[in-house]
């Protein structure tokens, strides 16, 4: 088990520029979710995957947020024109989504400074 | 969801037990309690989950009262390294087997000390 990785683990990016992070779960979980966590305050949700369909996404993601997962395994999100506000960790998680087996495991986060 | 409310802050002496208490009175009967801790700069880490039984694992016990309104997650010796953030969720389990996502709030921030 290797647990659920993101990369990059950080990313320090000029305002107005497009960045993207990549998110692999855990094998043959077929939910994937992503967070969105500022300093002091608990995670938030952003959107979540069930295989490669996008089943339900936050207020929280605006415009100029999109998050793919093409294939059912990896997925993107991809930030454009980053403003300093999207200064943030971002969490991505996975589970398997089965009866009694629904837990959600967490990854280390992308940590994203935009300056 | 169901909200939870956990204290802000809590303090534990290094070897002893954390008793950290979380509650969810308005909870229904389709919502597990679920416990996640976070340890500074990190992705919250699972703990431990229930409906009505109390449960235990190599992490910590999770006593849930009768009536289900109340938790109280027990770290029955907390080390340094148990010093973290602990965010009490309860989620919606359907019979089909989805299940809802995580709501998180502010967790208590629990400090253990020399």
């Amino acid at each position: 088990d290797t647990g659920v990785s993101q990369n990059p683990r950080h990313k320090i990016t000029k305002r107005g520029q497009n960045v993207t992070f990549r998110c692999d779960p855990i094998s043959e979980h077929n939910r994937l979710y992503w967070y969105r966590q500022t300093l002091g305050q608990g995670p938030e949700f952003l959107t979540y995957f069930q295989n490669e369909a996008q089943l339900e996404k936050s207020r929280l993601l605006s415009d100029r947020f999109s998050a793919e997962r093409p294939k059912g395994s990896f997925s993107t999100l991809e930030i454009q024109r980053t403003e300093q506000g999207d200064s943030a960790m971002y969490l991505c998680a996975s589970s398997l989504g089965r009866v009694f087996r629904n837990t959600i495991y967490f990854g280390e986060g992308s940590w994203l400074t935009v300056v | 969801d169901a909200k939870t409310t956990q204290p802000p802050s809590m303090d534990c002496a290094e070897g002893r037990a954390a008793n950290l208490p979380c509650n969810h009175s308005t909870i229904s009967g389709n919502e597990y309690v679920y416990w996640y801790r976070q340890i500074h700069s990190q992705g919250p880490q699972y703990i431990i989950h229930g409906l009505k039984n109390n449960e235990t694992n190599e992490m910590a016990s999770l006593i849930i009262t009768e009536d289900r309104k109340s938790s109280t997650l027990i770290l029955p010796h907390a080390t340094l390294r148990d010093t973290a953030v602990y965010y009490c969720i309860v989620r919606v389990e359907y019979r089909a087997g989805t299940a809802s996502k995580l709501t998180f709030g502010t967790g208590t921030r629990l400090q253990v000390t020399l």
